[in-house]
């Protein structure tokens, strides 16, 4: 039973590149959550997605962040622009139904490092 | 506003020492209150659900408590393997997503 695969693990990129996170989620899921980590902090969520819908992105920065989860193939997220702020590492999570009713499980992350 | 705080943020402990983890929670109408373990370098790992005060969830040598205003993570005779950050999350009543704390840094000693 694959688990949630996100790739790349370490993504580094100069100030002004764009970055593509991906995400599939456990078979059988299509409830997909990303969320932030920074270093001492805790995990912030982003946005909530399911097949082809944004259910939720209250947590996404308004500028430069998007988010999708295509009918076939994995969920990106995209950082257009890339900051140094944006340095961090970014989860995604799946569930077989909404979060309320099923436990999230995580993949590894992707770790940004913007130069 | 919300706010989960755990204490302690990090707690050193000799093997078969038991001791508590702390996660208190102010939120507007709690759903859930989740229990999560990670571990450096990988993604949290789910342990426990619990949804109304009075609820306990054991596994192996863990135990998770709920109240109104808190919910404890007690650790009975550790073992080094134990050693991990343990995170606390709640979900509020209507809410799509997890608030997690920033969890507690537990080191389990030979």
């Amino acid at each position: 039973n694959a688990g949630v695969m996100q790739n790349p693990r370490h993504l580094v990129r100069r100030r002004g590149q764009e970055a593509r996170l991906r995400c599939s989620p456990m078979k059988g899921h299509s409830h997909v959550y990303w969320y932030r980590q920074l270093p001492e902090e805790g995990l912030k969520f982003m946005v909530y997605l399911q097949k082809e819908n944004i259910i939720d992105e209250s947590g996404m920065p308004k500028e430069r962040f998007s988010a999708e989860f295509p009918k076939e193939g994995p969920s990106i997220l995209r950082i257009q622009q890339v900051v140094r702020g944006d340095s961090a590492a970014y989860f995604c999570a799946s569930s077989l139904a909404p979060v309320r009713d099923s436990p999230l499980h995580f993949g590894n992350g992707t770790r940004l490092t913007v130069t | 506003e919300d706010q989960v705080t755990q204490s302690p943020e990090a707690l050193r402990l000799q093997e078969g020492e038991s001791s508590s983890l702390n996660c208190s929670y102010t939120v507007s109408g709690l759903r859930g209150l989740f229990w999560y373990r990670q571990d450096p370098g990988k993604g949290p790992e789910f342990l426990f659900t619990l949804y109304s005060a009075g609820e306990e969830k054991e596994k192996e040598r863990l135990k998770a408590t709920l109240t109104k205003k808190e919910s404890f993570l007690h650790i009975t005779a550790p073992k080094p393997e134990d050693s991990a950050t343990y995170l606390c999350a709640v979900q509020k009543t209507g809410a799509n997503n997890l608030f997690f704390g920033t969890g507690t840094r537990l080191t389990v000693i030979p």
